[in-house]
């Protein structure tokens, strides 16, 4: 069955930058794309932007462009992203998910909590 | 690119049904037939429930159902139960070439 294993909690300073991971299994790593969605604390969902792991190209949220890296290992069949320059208001759980036709989310990650304090 | 509209929560006793809304644009919803829906206990990932407007994964109840009418998509969980009660959001493709989630509605049970 399609798993995606997400990297442990992270506590930053702001400033800093975070380097997330999804490690995924039970398919074939290149034949879905991959997103990332956050959800900060008492707010909705937001999506950041979408990787193409057989190509490597990324599409991300405008609110997010500039800041952050969409990358993929595919002898791993590992995604990463890392969002850089970070705010107190980045505290949030960041979420992927795996997509098999480029329009929706079939399975996700559990998450990884990342908490900006100074 | 806006959050599209969602009510902020929707209830209803066990057994009835109820009708969440998800209103758009014309460069998200009401050109492309890509509406999917998510439903989200706290703490727990999302699951998708609807893809593609009105279609159900494997595995997903025949309870739940989609639709679309112009710029609004609605998602419908008829005989409620309550293991239904949490989060629901939409998300649609847009003229962008992005993705834009929904407010998201609570869906409490009675």
């Amino acid at each position: 069955q399609v798993q995606l294993v997400q990297s442990g909690a992270e506590v930053k300073k702001p400033g800093a930058s975070v380097k997330f991971s999804c490690k995924a299994s039970g398919y074939t790593f290149t034949s879905y794309y991959i997103h990332w969605v956050r959800q900060a604390p008492g707010q909705g969902l937001e999506w950041m932007g979408i990787i193409n792991p057989l190509s490597g190209t990324t599409d991300l949220a405008q609110n997010f462009q500039g800041r952050v890296t969409m990358t993929r290992d595919t002898s791993t069949s590992t995604v990463y992203m890392e969002l850089s320059s970070l705010r107190f208001e980045d505290t949030a759980v960041y979420y992927c998910a795996t997509d098999p036709s480029n329009y929706y989310m079939l399975a996700w990650g559990k998450g990884t909590t990342v908490t900006v304090s100074s | 690119q806006s959050a599209l509209t969602q009510p902020a929560s929707v209830s209803g006793s066990p057994g009835q049904s109820i009708t969440i809304s998800c209103t758009g644009t014309s460069t998200d919803i009401g050109t492309y037939n890509f509406v999917s829906w998510y439903q989200h206990h706290p703490g727990k990932a999302p699951q998708l429930m609807i893809y593609d407007v009105s279609n159900r994964p494997s595995g997903v109840s025949n309870r739940f159902s989609g639709s679309k009418s112009g710029n609004t998509a609605s998602l419908t969980i008829s005989g409620l139960q309550a293991e239904d009660e949490a989060d629901y959001y939409c998300c649609s493709y847009t003229s962008a070439e992005k993705r834009v989630f929904g407010t998201g509605t609570k869906v409490t049970v009675l």
